[in-house]
């Protein structure tokens, strides 16, 4: 399975963008680039996913580099509720592949 | 909105004992997963199921770890006999199809003494 690189911990603000990097440089064509968090005693939820080109959901925005050897989640106005551990994956298109998580990124948002 | 349903949501044992988990995915999904995160680390799977086949196991320590889901709809998984290293959260997920998005439930963290 292709790896990911993902800082062990960031710090934010509240009300202001925050924007989490992944990097990715054994990324095959195929790879599809999936971010999901997971919150204080919870399981992890979906949050986005994209392949070569940016995306753009309710939740958060995904850029990925032209060369698809890294990308950056970003949540435009960090909220307290968006202090969670942000897992950045790589997974292949063929149905049965799995999902691999790293220790991602533990987000902390200061008030 | 439809959750994936685990329970218990916590548990503790002593070594050597018995232990289940059961998942109810939402409903419709026709594959199932179970994952073991230890504290720190992310999740791992353990098992996939489409339907009521076992697609991947790999990761599944088959001499104490026993997953099933007899009719397609819920599962269970079980430990025996339990050992100290079992400690850890687990995590049932379920997704519309292979490949799809996955919905993670609750957990169960389970202790064992």
């Amino acid at each position: 399975d292709a790896k990911t690189t993902q800082p062990n911990s960031m710090e934010s603000n509240e009300e202001e963008p925050v924007h989490l990097p992944c990097n990715h440089s054994t990324i095959s064509g195929t790879d599809y680039i999936h971010w999901y968090r997971q919150l204080p005693s919870q399981g992890p939820e979906y949050v986005i996913h994209g392949l070569t080109s940016n995306v753009n959901n309710r939740m958060a925005s995904l850029a990925i580099a032209e060369d698809r050897k890294s990308s950056t989640l970003i949540l435009h106005r960090a909220t307290l509720r968006d202090a969670a551990v942000y897992y950045c994956i790589l997974r292949g298109n063929s149905g049965n592949t799995p999902l691999v998580f790293g220790k991602g990124t533990r987000l902390s948002v200061i008030a | 909105e439809a959750e994936v349903a685990q329970s218990p949501r916590y548990k503790i044992t002593e070594k050597s004992q018995a232990v289940a988990f059961w998942c109810d995915p939402i409903s419709g999904h026709a594959t199932l997963y179970w994952y073991r995160q230890i504290l720190g680390q992310g999740p791992e799977l353990l098992v996939q199921f489409q339907d009521e086949s076992v697609v991947d196991d790999s990761q599944l320590p088959k001499d104490r770890f026993s997953a099933e889901r007899l009719k397609g709809v819920d599962s269970t998984l079980k430990i025996q006999p339990a050992e100290l290293g079992d400690s850890a959260m687990y995590l049932c997920a379920s997704s519309l199809v292979m490949g799809e998005t996955q919905y993670f439930g609750p957990g169960t963290r389970l202790l064992v003494l």
